[in-house]
Formats: structure tokens, C-alpha cells, sequence
């Protein structure tokens, strides 16, 4: 069955500094999303993806937040200087048609130290 | 936006009982999901259900979209059932998922 790959699944980085999370959709999908889940707590929206332009972002999606789709199968979320409050799960997930068959990546547990 | 509340926010079971696990919505429901996160913290999509009942194996789902609720129920749970249930439902574009705050269940041997 198709799967959404995240990399790495795992990262602690220092306060302050640049990360780059990485996923690959699923080859046929359409719609691109990151989300993110603080530990304990449910999983939140941050922005969705399609046609290569943002379509929709949360308010936790202030200016230190971007994505990009730099080729035709990886899509990146980058946190510019990043806050002890960004440490969470953020989890990748594409779907081929909106609002309904979602697939999710198996996340990326992000540290900031 | 949209508002989803789910019900117990925890849940014990032995081994072999059966739950019901419920979800409320304050708008109409048009692409209500169900998904597991296991005790690994994956995300598992377990049924898109905006109306009527799907059945896969001991889990079932049932929605009733006019009265802007969905349950899912667990029979013969397994520890394996252990973990968080999530309902969600897409926001009014279709563009993002709201999630509830999720079920906790623990079933124990």
C-alpha cells in the first residue's frame, strides 16, 4: 500500500536554529498538508498545499513557518529560528481528492533544546 | 470554524468488552473520519463516514449527519485497540481537518 514518507523521524535542534522536516506524498495525490501535534494534546492544522501555492494555513502558520515543493516529490516544511513551543509531532499527509482520504506520514517528533 | 467534541476522553476495558466511543459537531457534517493513533504516535485512518454505518471487522462507525453526531464502536477490544481515537471533520472548503480532542483507550489483558 502507498505510503507518506517522513525524514527524519526524529530531531533536536537548539533554540533559535533552522529545521527543515521532510516528506514525500503519495505519488498520485494531489493535496499536501503538515500538521502538529504537541504531546498530550490533539493534532492541529498548520497549512495545506496544492498546485504549488499555499491554499490554506492555520494561525499557528506565522511568517517563521514555510513549505515548499523544491521537485516533483518532496514537500518541506521549514522552521526558520525555532521556539521551545515548536517541539511537537508534525506530521505529513496528501490526499487525491478534497476532504476525504487522507494519508498520514508516521511524523517527525521535532526537540528544540 | 467548526467545533468537534468527543466523548469519554478516556477509557478502560478488559479485554474482550466492547466501547463506544462518541463524537459531536457543531456544524453539518460532510467528511466525518475516524482515525487510531497507536501508542507509536502513527496516525491510522481508519473510516471516512460523512453518513450511514461502515463495518471493518470488530470496529464499526456510524454517523447520523442531522443530528450532527458519529460513534464508533469496538467489539472483543484487544490490547492491540489500545491508543487514541480521533474523529475529525474537514473544514467548510475542504482544505484542512479539524480533529477532537480524542479518545484514550487502554485495554488491558
Amino acid at each position: 500500500e502507498p505510503e507518506v514518507t517522513q525524514t527524519p523521524s526524529h530531531q533536536v535542534t537548539q533554540m533559535g536554529q533552522e529545521v527543515i522536516l521532510r516528506c514525500v506524498p503519495i505519488s498520485n495525490h494531489l493535496y499536501f498538508y503538515w500538521y502538529r501535534q504537541i504531546l498530550g494534546q490533539k493534532v492541529e492544522f498548520l497549512v495545506s498545499f496544492y498546485n504549488n501555492e499555499i491554499s490554506e494555513k492555520s494561525e499557528i502558520f506565522d511568517d517563521q513557518f514555510s513549505v515548499e515543493r523544491p521537485d516533483g516529490s518532496n514537500f518541506t516544511l521549514k522552521i526558520r529560528s525555532t521556539k521551545l513551543e515548536d517541539s511537537a509531532m508534525y506530521f505529513c499527509a496528501s490526499n487525491r481528492e478534497l476532504g476525504y482520504g487522507y494519508t498520514f506520514g508516521s511524523g517527525t517528533r521535532l526537540t528544540v533544546v | 470554524g467548526i467545533q468537534v467534541e468527543q466523548s469519554p476522553p478516556d477509557l478502560i476495558l478488559q479485554e474482550g468488552a466492547n466501547s463506544t466511543l462518541r463524537c459531536n459537531f457543531s456544524d453539518s457534517v460532510n467528511n466525518l473520519q475516524w482515525f487510531h493513533q497507536n501508542p507509536w504516535g502513527q496516525l491510522i485512518n481508519l473510516f471516512y463516514i460523512p453518513s450511514g454505518t461502515k463495518q471493518n471487522g470488530r470496529l464499526s462507525a456510524t454517523t447520523v449527519a442531522t443530528e450532527r453526531y458519529s460513534l464508533l464502536y469496538i467489539s472483543s477490544s484487544q490490547t492491540t485497540d489500545s491508543g487514541v481515537y480521533f474523529c475529525a471533520e474537514a473544514n467548510q472548503a475542504g482544505t484542512a481537518l479539524i480533529f477532537g480532542k480524542g479518545t484514550t483507550l487502554s485495554v488491558s489483558s
